[in-house]
């Protein structure tokens, strides 16, 4: 089946830790984004790739970071520099402009 | 500490009456639009979306309407069903930015039967 794909559905992390969030996508599509989603709020961006090997800072990049090696992957790397990374991380991708992103079943990220 | 969770507004229906979700957007730039529906855990699912040249789009059993004037979105949901239940985001995005959308607060809907 064509979709995204995030692993894992849960995580949890020490403070302190570097973690890594994967996001693959099998739909031929050249753009893919990471957004945060914390409780009762919409969807908030972090990074956006429209390309393999670029990438563009969102709305709320500080703390994170990502690559863009392959057209299917989009890595979010969530570093210790983010003081509150317990959110609902979502992973979207595109065809390009005007077109909808469809979205992967997300990740639960905990800090314990 | 952890962020304290805002409570979403909330839209009541009752089983078979049609919904509507309103949405103000932020910029008159906006070209395009989409409507998401989002349960709870999972991701947004694509509802149906809009171009800033056309004011009403239809789907099944969904209609999406845009006030330019007044930077307003609608969506209407006819016959509303229990699968219905869930949080309801509009987006916007501009012409030529790749997809970068920007999501309104949401509004949860509670079908009652």
């Amino acid at each position: 089946d064509g979709g995204i794909t995030q692993s894992p559905k849960y995580l949890f992390r020490k403070e302190g830790q570097n973690v890594t969030l994967s996001c693959e996508q099998n739909l031929n599509h050249d753009a893919m984004y990471w957004y945060r989603q914390d409780p009762g709020q919409g969807l908030r961006l972090i990074y956006y790739s429209q390309i393999v090997n670029d990438f563009q800072k969102g709305d709320i990049a500080e703390g994170y970071s990502v690559s863009r090696e392959k057209k299917e992957s989009f890595p979010l790397t969530v570093t210790s520099a983010q003081k509150n990374p317990t959110a609902f991380y979502l992973c979207a991708s595109s065809m390009g402009p005007e077109t909808e992103a469809f979205f992967g079943q997300g990740t639960r990220l905990t800090v314990v | 500490g952890e962020s304290v969770g805002l409570h979403l507004p909330t839209l009541s229906v009752q089983e078979g009456d049609n919904s509507i979700i309103n949405c103000a957007y932020s910029n008159s730039a906006s070209d395009y639009f989409i409507w998401y529906k989002q349960e709870s855990g999972k991701g947004p699912q694509f509802i149906i979306d809009i171009r800033s040249n056309m004011d009403k789009r239809q789907g099944q059993r969904v209609t999406v309407l845009l006030n330019k004037t007044v930077k307003h979105l609608s969506l209407q949901i006819a016959a509303t069903q229990p699968g219905d239940s869930a949080v309801y985001f509009c987006a916007e995005t501009l012409r030529d930015s790749w997809g970068k959308l920007q999501f309104g607060a949401g509004t949860q809907v509670v079908v009652t039967p």
